[in-house]
């Protein structure tokens, strides 16, 4: 069955330094995968799309990979900051047609100053 | 910038009630959704609504679940008979086209 797993352990950085978060998937071929940032009793917030025949998107100090042959993305922070601590979800679509979202667990990333 | 709003943002309900939870999803969006969060667990995908109609379901969107886009504004979910395990965060979103989902803030659905 399609399964989409992100790194459940919180990933504590100091303020300044990469955070590098990772989604692997399997039994999927997704044509694009999202990452959204979830804050507590909130609702995801999208930040970055990736399609399938793209190997990387950045956006401000956001970047994220999709390595298709690895079924895996990884989503980078650089220079983090206080304010980039939340849960960061890794979505993908869901084959179908109609656009839905297959979220993993996500994973908290922590900065501290 | 445009958002999609859900009402109410908290709703404690008794075990055997109807809820009724509110989405208005953003004006020219086509695609809507309803997904669920348990508390500590994964966001997971209930239904989403197409041109009037629901496009696809999952496991958990059993008879006791229904949705509705009444007047074209307001996008529904209707759980008939609530169960404990229905307790959960219900967020509604929508989207354009093949593009990004926006979210609500969610409700948060207490049965007691």
């Amino acid at each position: 069955s399609q399964k989409i797993e992100q790194n459940s352990e919180a990933l504590n950085i100091q303020e300044g330094k990469t955070a590098t978060l990772t989604c692997n998937y399997t039994n999927y071929s997704p044509a694009y995968l999202q990452w959204y940032r979830q804050d507590p009793g909130r609702g995801p917030v999208f930040l970055l799309l990736i399609r399938e025949n793209e190997k990387e998107k950045r956006k401000e100090r956001l970047k994220v990979t999709f390595d298709t042959t690895l079924k895996q993305s990884l989503f980078h922070i650089t220079a983090s900051q206080p304010a980039d601590s939340a849960t960061y979800l890794c979505a993908l679509d869901g084959n179908t047609g109609f656009q839905k979202l297959v979220f993993g667990t996500g994973t908290r990333l922590l900065v501290s100053p | 910038e445009p958002e999609v709003t859900q009402t109410p943002s908290h709703q404690v309900t008794q075990m055997g009630q109807e809820v009724i939870l509110r989405c208005v999803p953003i004006s020219n969006h086509l695609y809507f959704y309803w997904y669920r969060q348990i508390l500590g667990q994964k966001v997971e995908f209930l239904v989403s609504f197409y041109n009037n109609e629901i496009s696809e379901k999952s496991e958990i969107f059993d008879d006791q679940f229904s949705v509705e886009r009444p007047d074209g504004s307001n996008f529904t979910l209707k759980i008939r008979s609530t169960k404990l395990e229905d307790s959960a965060m219900y967020f509604c979103a929508s989207i354009l086209g093949e593009t990004e989902a926006f979210f609500g803030q969610g409700t948060r659905l207490t049965v007691v």
